[in-house]
């Protein structure tokens, strides 16, 4: 299985900053890494697809980007509906796997 | 628009089996879709279980394989996932999602269910 990495774990922000989440991987792969934003006691959320594509909906302060075996997520400028935490998923071998999440609080 | 809802037992014995279902509502279930079950154990991140197309085939997670099955039934838009010989291991908030195709990334969720293993 390709074991992904987050970094941090959760991190300490404010309304307005940038805010970058890393995704390792164990190895390389292609474009398939995925990420979601996930609130207690709500349904996890598709924010990016093949790394950096949006989904139908999400604010474009969401962006996603890397390659090879390191993937970053930002977002730009923290809204007040962005506190949650976030996965990233790699979907290029099987199994897929999740990244242990990065809560941003 | 889509929406997926979970349902089963919350409460299961050790060495019993697991049964949830997940009902679509707004999609086809006989379409491009894959439908999946994803866990997350307690104070832990995600994992994938494991898929379903609308033909039967399916993809496991190889760590769940030999207890797990996952099934479809058509008409009532609703596929199911059994887990077998239950330890505390598998207690956790367990989802049901869609992919738009095999192995990928998941668009819709469901609000999950909480499972807890226990005497």
């Amino acid at each position: 299985d390709i074991q992904m990495t987050q970094v941090p774990s959760s991190l300490s922000a404010s309304v307005g900053d940038r805010v970058t989440i890393t995704c390792r991987a164990s190895h390389s792969f292609n474009i398939y890494l995925n990420w979601y934003q996930h609130k207690p006691g709500i349904a996890p959320k598709l924010l990016i697809f093949a790394t950096s594509t949006l989904e139908t909906g999400v604010p474009s302060r969401f962006s996603g980007s890397g390659s090879g075996t390191v993937f970053n997520l930002t977002i730009f400028s923290l809204h007040p509906d962005d506190f949650a935490t976030y996965y990233c998923q790699q979907t290029s071998t099987s199994p897929p796997t999740f990244g242990q999440g990065t809560k941003v609080e | 628009q889509v929406q997926l809802q979970e349902s089963g037992p919350g409460l299961v014995r050790p060495t019993g089996t697991l049964s949830l279902t997940c009902t679509v509502a707004g999609d086809s279930i006989v379409n491009s879709a894959w439908w999946s079950w994803v866990r997350q154990p307690p104070e832990k991140g995600l994992e994938w279980i494991g898929e379903i197309f609308h033909n039967g085939s399916t993809n496991y997670n190889p760590s769940l394989k030999s207890r797990l099955t996952i099934s479809i039934d058509k008409p009532t838009k609703e596929f199911s996932l059994n887990l077998k010989s239950m330890t505390a291991a598998d207690s956790g908030v367990y989802y049901c999602a869609r992919g738009p195709e095999q192995l990928a990334a998941l668009d819709c969720w469901g609000q999950g269910i909480q499972v807890t293993v226990s005497s």
